[in-house]
């Protein structure tokens, strides 16, 4: 079973809109943390938010918030105000505390292409 | 600018050559790691070191060899390639790779595209 699930593999937005990108997750584990990131056409992973399984509140960055529902398994990014720029592959990614109390391993979910237009 | 340097950008090889990706970070970072990404797909971790060990293998053929020289440098050394191993190779630090879940965030660099013929 995977463990990141991203159904969007396209997502469309007018500039200067809100959009959000779906994520779900499965684990067992109580603790974890949830990131996600983005991979413009040039290669390389941004960082851009993270959220810890025991934080209370959704975290914000930004124009980039998470909407965390714990019980539901589903980390969802919110990005506000979009411009041209955000155009590219966003991945939800998640890291356990497994039993040996390493967490060195991310797991990605698939990815969705998100196009800004004009 | 990223903080973690990766070169060379692109790189052609042949089934013969052998090659290798370099990679340096100098934000003080423990633990090093090595994704590999086809296209369109997500990236797949190849190995992580934490300090300057190798702490994880997932099982990645002995034609892709990591090395940690010190602590703020990682190589893959690359011979016998396949061409199914074209790809993008993705270097990333973070602080640890141990303690709580989530707190060591991957700071990645760009990447080494590699064509291998």
């Amino acid at each position: 079973a995977q463990k990141i699930t991203q159904t969007q593999p396209g997502m469309f937005v007018q500039e200067k809109e809100a959009v959000t990108l779906d994520c779900t997750y499965d684990t067992s584990d109580p603790s974890y943390g949830l990131f996600w990131y983005k991979q413009p056409s040039s290669g390389e992973m941004i960082f851009l938010i993270y959220q810890g399984s025991y934080d209370q509140q959704n975290a914000t960055e930004g124009r980039y918030s998470l909407n965390f529902q714990k019980a539901r398994k589903s980390a969802n990014l919110v990005i506000s105000a979009s411009q041209l720029g955000d155009s590219a592959m966003y991945f939800c990614a998640m890291r356990e505390v497994n039993s040996g109390g390493s967490n060195y391993k991310l797991t990605f979910g698939k990815g969705t292409l998100l196009t800004v237009n004009p | 600018d990223t903080e973690v340097t990766q070169t060379p950008k692109h790189l052609v090889m042949g089934m013969t050559n052998k090659k290798s990706l370099k990679c340096e970070q100098h934000m003080g970072h423990r633990a090093m790691y090595w994704y590999k990404q086809k296209a369109k797909k997500p990236p797949e971790l190849m190995f992580v070191y934490s300090y300057e060990k190798l702490s994880i293998n997932e099982s990645v053929p002995s034609r892709f060899s990591p090395e940690c020289p010190n602590s703020s440098l990682l190589n893959l050394h690359l011979h016998a390639l396949q061409p199914e191993d074209s790809a993008l190779y993705l270097c990333a630090s973070s602080q640890g790779a141990g303690g709580a879940a989530g707190a060591n965030v991957l700071t990645f660099g760009a990447g080494s595209r590699l064509t291998v013929l």
